[in-house]
């Protein structure tokens, strides 16, 4: 069974610094995609960044980024210079490359501070 | 706006009454999907379409639980007999099936509270 973990379940960061956000994941396969979801208070969860686990390049969207490290099963997402809209929950997700079926961790809720 | 709908956005009900949400999903894409979310929880797939099939079900749709989609335009959800832990988020997603990696458009769900 595939499983992701998010082990910091609340981060917080001073508005304009890093955050770095934690995700690993439990899998027997090689060829999957792994995702980071947005969930705003209140509001509909939109997708963040994806990295194919067959590309060796981190993704990056503008100020978010990735640190995919498929032996170690790990995909971390850091922001650059967080603003204040950036606070929200994050989710990372897991979907093997045939399956509709995509895994989500528990999530971690993100805090800027002004 | 062409997002994903859902309606109703809450729903409150007493256990063992029969709940129908709705999702309606962006016009072109023709993949949708059902999830669950409970508090302090990711959501969980139970659920998708592509087109007016039902390709793949999660063992956690119980058979109580049945989807819908019968022109491949929007879906329905419904709950028989609800019970209290069936309280939760229920969140809609579509997508376009001719995308490599199927990006999942998600609608604003529909909170359930049975009580």
């Amino acid at each position: 069974a595939q499983t992701v973990t998010q082990s910091q379940p609340e981060m917080s960061v001073q508005e304009a610094e890093t955050v770095t956000l934690s995700c690993t994941y439990d899998t027997s396969e090689s060829d999957y995609y792994l995702f980071w979801y947005k969930q705003p208070p209140s509001r509909q969860m939109i997708l963040v960044i994806r990295q194919e686990a067959y590309k060796q390049q981190n993704a990056t969207e503008n100020r978010f980024s990735v640190n995919f490290q498929k032996a170690a099963k790990s995909f971390s997402l850091k922001i650059s210079d967080s603003q204040l809209g950036d606070a929200a929950m994050y989710f990372c997700a897991y979907r093997r490359t045939r399956s509709n079926d995509m895994r989500f961790g528990a999530g971690t809720r993100l805090t800027v501070k002004p | 706006d062409t997002g994903v709908s859902q309606n109703p956005r809450h729903k409150i009900t007493k256990r063992g009454q029969n709940v129908t949400f709705r999702c309606d999903p962006i016009s072109e894409h023709n993949r949708l999907y059902w999830y669950r979310q409970t508090l302090g929880q990711g959501p969980e797939f139970l659920t998708y379409f592509q087109n007016e099939a039902q390709l793949e079900k999660s063992r956690l749709l119980s058979d109580r639980f049945s989807a819908e989609r019968p022109k491949g335009s929007f879906s329905t959800l419904e709950i028989q007999r609800t019970e209290q832990g069936d309280s939760a988020m229920y969140l809609c997603a579509s997508s376009l099936a001719d995308t490599k990696y199927l990006k999942q458009f998600f609608g604003p769900g529909t909170r359930l509270t049975v009580l």
